[in-house]
């Protein structure tokens, strides 16, 4: 177990509606990066928080924001869903932001766009 | 575009062999590699970490990297069934040293 938790485990939701997903970060980590794994494919970096700012961001529209709050937990939030996002969402927390900083993985969101 | 292949396999190996596992990545910026575990239905497990050329052994574990030619590589000695997953190569690149994943190898030992 990495110590990364990430809520909740699975979502259904219907095609147009917004969800927001969470997690906390490991004890001692302040950096959350937050990627989206479709069936059969590696997970994709949507983006990462650092001290509460975003840090860098993927090619994924504005519709996915996020936040980070001081305690270092996270959510992400996507709006007007689409059913191409049915996917398992991915937080990873780690210590700072240098390449060499490892990545460790929370369980997942499995969300379904119906 | 900064790309990470592999690979996709399936990939099987006989129980107690070496199961070879391969990466090639386009970013020559890249400073650090991983490889991650994922079994079915489970979220990626990191195993291995690699920044220096040259090998990186890990019990059973051994990581290769040769920047020259931006080829990384995980060798599984003495496989076991519970090796059975799929094993993702990540290579950082980007302002925001994010990782950018291969598809992955799925590997299967054969009891």
């Amino acid at each position: 177990e990495t110590g990364v938790t990430q809520s909740p485990t699975h979502l259904i939701k219907t095609r147009g509606q917004q969800v927001t997903l969470r997690c906390s970060s490991q004890s001692g980590h302040n950096t959350v990066s937050w990627y989206q794994q479709a069936l059969g494919q590696g997970p994709q970096f949507i983006f990462q928080y650092y001290r509460e700012e975003e840090n860098g961001r993927g090619n994924f529209p504005p519709r996915f924001s996020g936040l980070q709050f001081p305690n270092y937990s996270s959510e992400l939030n996507v709006n007007a869903l689409e059913l191409d996002d049915s996917a398992l969402y991915l937080c990873a927390s780690s210590l700072g932001t240098s390449g060499y900083s490892e990545q460790y993985f929370g369980p997942g969101t499995r969300l379904t766009v119906t | 575009q900064k790309e990470v292949e592999q690979n996709s396999g399936p990939l099987s190996v006989p129980e107690g062999a070496i199961a070879s596992l391969n990466c090639t990545y386009s970013d020559r910026g890249s400073q650090s590699f991983f490889w991650y575990r994922q079994y079915s239905g489970k979220s990626p497990e990191l195993i291995m970490s690699i920044y220096s050329n040259g090998d990186k052994e890990d019990g059973r574990f051994t990581a290769q990297l040769n920047k020259a030619s931006q080829y990384v590589s995980l060798l599984i000695r003495d496989s076991q069934p519970s090796d059975s997953a799929t094993y993702l190569c990540a290579v950082d690149s980007g302002s925001a040293r994010q990782l950018t994943f291969g598809s992955g190898t799925q590997l299967t030992v054969l009891p």
